[in-house]
């Protein structure tokens, strides 16, 4: 079936560092793929809409400054957390979207930012 | 927007319980529908969806979920739940056109079966 890799599957670093998670679709190619935070006991929020070759299309209240997102490849979406700050800790969880296939989106592990 | 409201934050139940999980979503148009279960440690995973056609549709071990249009309703049902069904359930909607495919989560249940 559809597999989304998800790396790094747990980061933590130090305040003021700008941290890196790529999302891969391993054997589908993914025009859109999507970033999640979820914060413990609560629902996974939508953070952006990552499309192929263009511009990401961010959620109400989200900083498209702070959570760079490129999606440069059919493969491959990567979300940068610039300037991270406790308040950034969370759970990250990217999904990518196989035109070909039923399901809307196939989830990665998730990612476990801890900012010190 | 969208919005989607799970009842049941927490369920404990004994194996050979039946189960009921409460999904309610709030939309003007017409939704596809799904349940998604994150088991410890694992990806979220499809358990079972609705787009079109019976409301009463069938997913994987054993999970049924009702589309009941009048009420705003899509409950998941199991008839008799096993220890490996202790995980977290996700309802989501995402519009039937337009939307981008967008999903809407609700804010899960926590189930865990005991022996």
């Amino acid at each position: 079936g559809a597999v989304v890799s998800q790396h790094p599957s747990w980061v933590i670093c130090k305040s003021g560092t700008s941290v890196k998670i790529e999302c891969r679709s391993l054997d589908f190619q993914a025009t859109t793929m999507f970033w999640y935070r979820q914060f413990p006991k609560q629902s996974l929020m939508l953070m952006a809409t990552s499309n192929e070759g263009s511009k990401a299309t961010y959620e109400q209240g989200v900083e498209k400054d702070k959570f760079l997102i490129n999606h440069a490849s059919l493969t491959l979406s990567t979300l940068t957390v610039t300037s991270a700050h406790p308040e950034d800790s969370s759970f990250y969880i990217c999904s990518a979207r196989d035109s070909t296939g039923s399901q809307p989106q196939h989830f990665g592990d998730g990612t476990r930012l801890s900012i010190l | 927007a969208q919005s989607v409201s799970q009842h049941n934050h927490h369920v404990i139940l004994s194996e050979a319980a039946s189960l009921e999980l409460g999904c309610n979503y709030s939309y003007g148009g017409t939704v596809n529908l799904f349940w998604y279960v994150q088991y410890p440690g694992q990806h979220l995973q499809l358990l079972l969806k609705y787009f079109s056609g019976d409301p009463l549709v069938k997913g994987i071990k054993g999970f049924e979920a009702e589309f009941i249009k009048s009420k705003f309703s899509f409950n998941l049902r199991k008839p008799s739940v096993q220890w490996s069904d202790t995980a977290e359930y996700f309802c989501a909607v995402t519009p039937f056109t337009g939307g981008g495919n967008k999903l809407t989560f609700g804010t899960g249940t926590q189930l865990k079966v005991e022996l």
